[in-house]
């Protein structure tokens, strides 16, 4: 059973625009969500992260918004650059690690 | 600074035949992990190892065996190859950085088992 759900699949966006992946989870014990970002035969890396305790974080272009009651997160890509392009993880962690099933990101310019 | 360094990047296994993943980081983490990247499943944990001496088992352990073979190298072994097993393994280790534990990982080793 897949512990962190993860949409959309894959998403296109033009250059200049908003990417939004949304995850959700049941489990009320996670206490830290972060966001990985993986390029094409490379190993994830951390984007950011944030714990439940915040609504919001932001990083630069990327924002993590974070809603408690309805145990879901989404990472919100402002101004999307075609170097943004990759895939992007979701995680909860208890402190075990459980990862989302990634979202393909592709911005055309 | 090399990081996490797994070997080898690509291998092919005829069902049945063994094979070990090597791993190692020069970052001096206590923590460190193997996972697996399938489509549409994502990162699943394999194994991990808290501290040299130390393994337990993640999500998905059947088939595979680890050691830790001190604090810089964490190995995983294909006793006998099933084509379920066809995958990317990552290994990773880790680090508390005021915030969180982060994750690093390797380049992964794409394994194909026929």
């Amino acid at each position: 059973q897949q512990q962190v759900k993860q949409s959309p699949q894959s998403l296109i966006v033009q250059k200049g625009g908003i990417s939004i992946i949304n995850c959700a989870y049941e489990n009320t014990a996670f206490d830290y969500f972060p966001w990985y970002q993986q390029f094409p035969g490379k190993g994830p890396a951390l984007l950011i992260a944030i714990r439940p305790d915040v609504s919001e974080k932001k990083e630069g272009r990327f924002t993590i918004s974070f809603n408690k009651s309805a145990k879901q997160f989404s990472l919100h890509i402002m101004d999307s650059q075609p170097g943004d392009s990759a895939t992007y993880f979701c995680a909860a962690s208890n402190p075990q690690f459980y990862f989302g099933t990634g979202t393909s990101l592709t911005v055309i310019p | 600074n090399a990081g996490v360094t797994q070997t080898p990047k690509f291998q092919v296994l005829k069902t049945g035949q063994s094979m070990t993943l090597q791993c190692a980081q020069d970052m001096n983490h206590n923590s460190m992990y193997w996972y697996r990247q399938d489509p549409g499943m994502g990162l699943r944990l394999i194994y991990y190892s808290a501290s040299e001496g130390t393994t337990d088992k993640g999500e998905v352990p059947n088939g595979y065996n680890v050691s830790r073979l001190n604090k810089r190298e964490f190995s995983l072994r294909l006793e006998s190859a099933a084509p379920s097993q066809t995958s990317v393994y990552f290994c990773a280790s880790s680090e508390f950085y005021g915030f969180g534990e982060k994750l690093f990982f390797g380049s992964g080793t794409q394994l194909s088992v026929l």
